[in-house]
Order: structure tokens, then C-alpha cells, then sequence
């Protein structure tokens, strides 16, 4: 079965900060991708998607993300981390289908 | 109202009741899903709607029961539930069958506690 997985659970970093989140399926074929955010206390919203083309998406909020084929990956990265990025994100992953692939989920805490 | 909407926000219940859980999406969209989010697990795709015939259901406990009278509401009823059924219940709507990405609109979530 097709599945997403992040490899990290918990990450704390200081304002100002690089941040890469990583994320991999399992799917051979073709895959849309996405990042999720759910800021606390607020549903999840949509960061950046990957259908097609430029394997570097830039998503809202100066998060991007990189496609890279070979190695089944979409992580996720900001090159400096702000107080009010503390989040929980989520990476998916949908195929030929209608079905969406969640992972665990990254809970970061931005530390002023 | 924009975006997906979901009531009750909260809800507390005892494994005897029966409650219904319901979601609205003013997107027009043609797709509907219900999810269960549990702390430290994957979110959990319980159902797909698809121009409001069920496509998907993933091994779903009969004691959840899933309606959608059109492609704008969606409800989640609930009986005889068990305690480990307590968790953030998840709606979502997207657009299918276009060329384009379509990602999933999600909604604020319904807190259900079982007791």
C-alpha cells in the first residue's frame, strides 16, 4: 500500500534558524504532493503542493520544497524559522486515485 | 460562511448515545472525505464521497456510519461508540476530476470524547 512517511517527530529550533522537515512515500508512479500546516488550535491549511515540473515548489510563508524523484522525497525547508512557525506539518501524498497518504506529522517549536 | 465548516466543535459522549457529527463545504466541490486524526498516528482516511456515492471505506467499525444527501454536506453518525473512538474527527473536500491539483480544504475538526 502506498504510504508517507516523516522521519522527524519533535524538532526545536531558535528563531532564525534553517529548517528542513523530511518526507518520503513509497509510490513508484505518478504522485501529487503536498505539505499541511495546523498552527494550534486551527484546522489544517495547505502550505505547498507538488504536481508537475519545477521540482522546487515555494509554498506560502517563504516554506518550500524540493521533488526529488530518485530518492522518493519532498522535504520541506525554511531558511529562517519565525516564533509563529511553531506547528505541527504534515506531509501527503496522492496517487492515480483519489486517495490521500498522511504522515505522523512534525511537531516544531520555534523558541524566540 | 467560507471554507468547510464542522459541528458540533466538541463533543462529549457515553458509549450508549447515538450522535451525529456534520460537515458543510461552500467550495463546490464534488468530493467529500471524513479522517480520524489520533495523537502520534498518521491521519486515518475513513470515508470517500464522490459525487456523493461512497467510494471508499477503509475497514470502517459499523458503529460509524457515514451520509451524504448532496455534494455539500456531509455527516458522520455515531452509536454505541468505544473509548478508543475519542479523537479529532476530520472533514475535508476537494475537487476531483479536473487536470488541476486538488488538494483537500479541510475543517476546523469535531473533538469527540468517548466516556
Amino acid at each position: 500500500a502506498q504510504s508517507v512517511s516523516q522521519h522527524n517527530h519533535h524538532v526545536i529550533l531558535s528563531e532564525a534558524a534553517s529548517l528542513e522537515l523530511g518526507c518520503n512515500y513509497s509510490y513508484g508512479g505518478t504522485v501529487n504532493l503536498f505539505w499541511y500546516v495546523q498552527y494550534p488550535g486551527q484546522h489544517l491549511q495547505l502550505l505547498l503542493k507538488y504536481f508537475s515540473g519545477d521540482p522546487l515548489v515555494k509554498g506560502i510563508k517563504g516554506f518550500e520544497a524540493e521533488f526529488i524523484k530518485s530518492k522518493f522525497s519532498f522535504n520541506l525547508r525554511k531558511p529562517s524559522v519565525q516564533w509563529s512557525d511553531t506547528a505541527e506539518y504534515f506531509c501527503a501524498g496522492r496517487d492515480t486515485g483519489n486517495q490521500f497518504y498522511f504522515g505522523t506529522g512534525t511537531s516544531l517549536t520555534v523558541i524566540p | 460562511e467560507t471554507g468547510v465548516t464542522q459541528t458540533p466543535r466538541h463533543l462529549v459522549m457515553g458509549m450508549t448515545n447515538k450522535k451525529s457529527l456534520k460537515c458543510e463545504q461552500h467550495l463546490g466541490h464534488n468530493a467529500m472525505y471524513w479522517y480520524k486524526q489520533s495523537a502520534k498516528k498518521p491521519l486515518e482516511l475513513m470515508f470517500v464521497y464522490n459525487f456523493k456515492e461512497q467510494t471508499e471505506n477503509n475497514s470502517v467499525p459499523s458503529r460509524f456510519s457515514p451520509e451524504c444527501p448532496n455534494s455539500s454536506h456531509l455527516f458522520l453518525h455515531l452509536h454505541t461508540l468505544q473509548p478508543e473512538d475519542s479523537a479529532l474527527y476530520l472533514c475535508a473536500s476537494s475537487q476531483v476530476g479536473t487536470t488541476s491539483v486538488n488538494e483537500q480544504f479541510f475543517g476546523p475538526g469535531t473533538r469527540l470524547t468517548v466516556l
